[in-house]
């Protein structure tokens, strides 16, 4: 399978402790996003990466979230502190280049991460 | 069967109709939409996508039409299958820059054998 992979699929934690989440997204997909999604809502923005750079973040990423791309390939997301609200599926999706892929903007998204903070 | 999205997150139809999911979106900057389907326990997948340059776009089984006038956004299936029960999101977006879809609340369809 060469789609987005995320791993562990399910994380339970018990508050206060810290998780880290990974994306594998597809090869050569220079843009790599996290979304977090809660039951019945749409996947929100968290943050986003063009190869090593982190290019954007949201303000839903507080000081407790950090993320990395060391390599421009893989990604991890570390929430530390966890919080009962930190319970949410953690999405991952990447794109291609623009103009070198497909469609602009096309996302392929990962199975998610679901989270659950006790 | 229709839905009037925000307002109507459930649409329930028979094995064989045609289907209408709406939305609303709200930034009169966005250019470029998509629909994503999303069953349960995975990720989105894109369905469809349309520029502001067109109003109807057609692929298999689906059409999705864009009234910019009125910031409005459908997606059509025709003959529904069970297999397209999941929830459905819209999302807007712009062509420049980093291309982040801000995605709508969505739209559970159940299909009925």
């Amino acid at each position: 399978d060469t789609g987005v992979s995320q791993n562990p699929r399910h994380k339970i934690t018990k508050r206060g402790q810290n998780v880290t989440f990974r994306c594998d997204p597809i090869s050569e997909h220079n843009r790599l996003y996290w979304y977090r999604q809660t039951l019945g809502q749409g996947p929100e923005f968290l943050t986003y990466f063009q190869n090593e750079a982190q290019l954007e973040k949201s303000r839903l990423l507080s000081d407790r979230f950090s993320a990395e791309r060391p390599k421009g390939s893989f990604s991890t997301l570390e929430i530390q502190r966890t919080e009962q609200g930190d319970s949410a599926m953690y999405l991952c999706a990447s794109s291609p280049p623009v103009g070198g892929g497909l469609l602009h903007g096309e996302q392929f998204f990962g199975p998610g991460t679901r989270l659950t903070v006790l | 069967g229709e839905s009037v999205g925000l307002h109507l997150p459930t649409l329930s139809v028979q094995e064989g109709d045609n289907s209408i999911i709406n939305c609303a979106y709200s930034n009169s900057a966005s250019d470029y939409f998509i629909w994503y389907k999303q069953e349960s326990g995975k990720g989105p997948q894109f369905i469809i996508d349309i520029r502001s340059n067109m109003d109807k776009r057609q692929g298999q089984r689906v059409t999705v039409l864009l009234n910019k006038t009125v910031k409005h956004l459908s997606l059509q299936i025709a003959a529904t299958q069970p297999g397209d029960s999941a929830v459905y999101f819209c999302a807007e977006n712009r062509q420049e820059g980093s291309y982040i879809p801000t995605f709508g609340r969505g739209t559970s369809l159940i299909v009925h054998p």
